[in-house]
């Protein structure tokens, strides 16, 4: 079937501007993940959804990035007043359950911030 | 600060030379270890995640290790080739997250 999908594949904006990421993961699946990766840096996870809701948001770089996943499918990433440092590729994942399960990655989105 | 931590960060090897490296993770809390092979141009791919201490697991010519107690995992290439080339990581599972390590960047060369 099909795999994890993300749109765009990549995302050029302006500083200050607000952008919206999003993951279409596989059908089926109830865990999804978003996780960065920042030039030089390793995979940073972001914030994990199981169903609709997420038990930890402590990832979240800062109070301008936000998620949400409705109908226990599709979920957004949302940041606001995009900053130079939040250039990076923005990976999203999904899992048959939860964290004990493999997961399986989309393509990832490329944000550049001007 | 949760620490997981690979050595080496990276590992040149001819064509048929056999391989290993390690992840270390806290030895507390432990829920589970995943193990990711990501090429470059392409998303990170499931190799095995484990659970048990003890636990062995094989695919192909890659296997991987698990010592909860002490806190590491290694994982084997046996007969390396040069589509093994990748940056191979490891995650610990711990409350509602996974906390990456940095890699190990493997290079095999024909």
């Amino acid at each position: 079937g099909a795999g994890v999908s993300q749109s765009p594949s990549n995302k050029v904006t302006e500083k200050g501007k607000d952008v919206e990421l999003r993951c279409d993961p596989i059908s089926g699946h109830t865990a999804l993940y978003w996780y960065r990766q920042s030039l030089g840096q390793g995979l940073e996870f972001l914030i994990y959804f199981q169903g609709n809701s997420a038990p930890d948001k402590s990832g979240l770089p800062s109070d301008r990035f936000s998620a949400e996943r409705t109908g226990g499918s599709v979920s957004t990433l949302t940041i606001q007043r995009t900053q130079q440092e939040d250039s990076a590729v923005y990976l999203c994942a999904s899992s048959a359950a939860g964290l004990l399960y493999e997961q399986y990655f989309g393509p990832g989105t490329r944000l550049t911030v001007t | 600060i949760l620490n997981v931590e690979q050595s080496p960060q990276s590992l040149h090897v001819q064509e048929g030379d056999s391989t290993n490296f390690t992840c270390s993770f806290p030895s507390s809390n432990f829920y589970a270890l995943h193990w990711y092979r990501w090429e470059t141009a392409k998303s990170p791919e499931a190799l095995f995640v484990m659970t048990l201490n003890g636990d062995e697991k094989k695919k192909g010519r890659i296997s991987a290790t698990l010592n909860t107690k002490e806190g590491y995992s290694y994982l084997y290439i046996k007969g390396s080739q040069p589509e093994d080339s990748a940056t191979y990581l490891c995650a610990f599972y711990n409350t509602d997250k996974l906390i990456f390590g940095t890699g190990t960047r493997l290079q095999v060369f024909p």
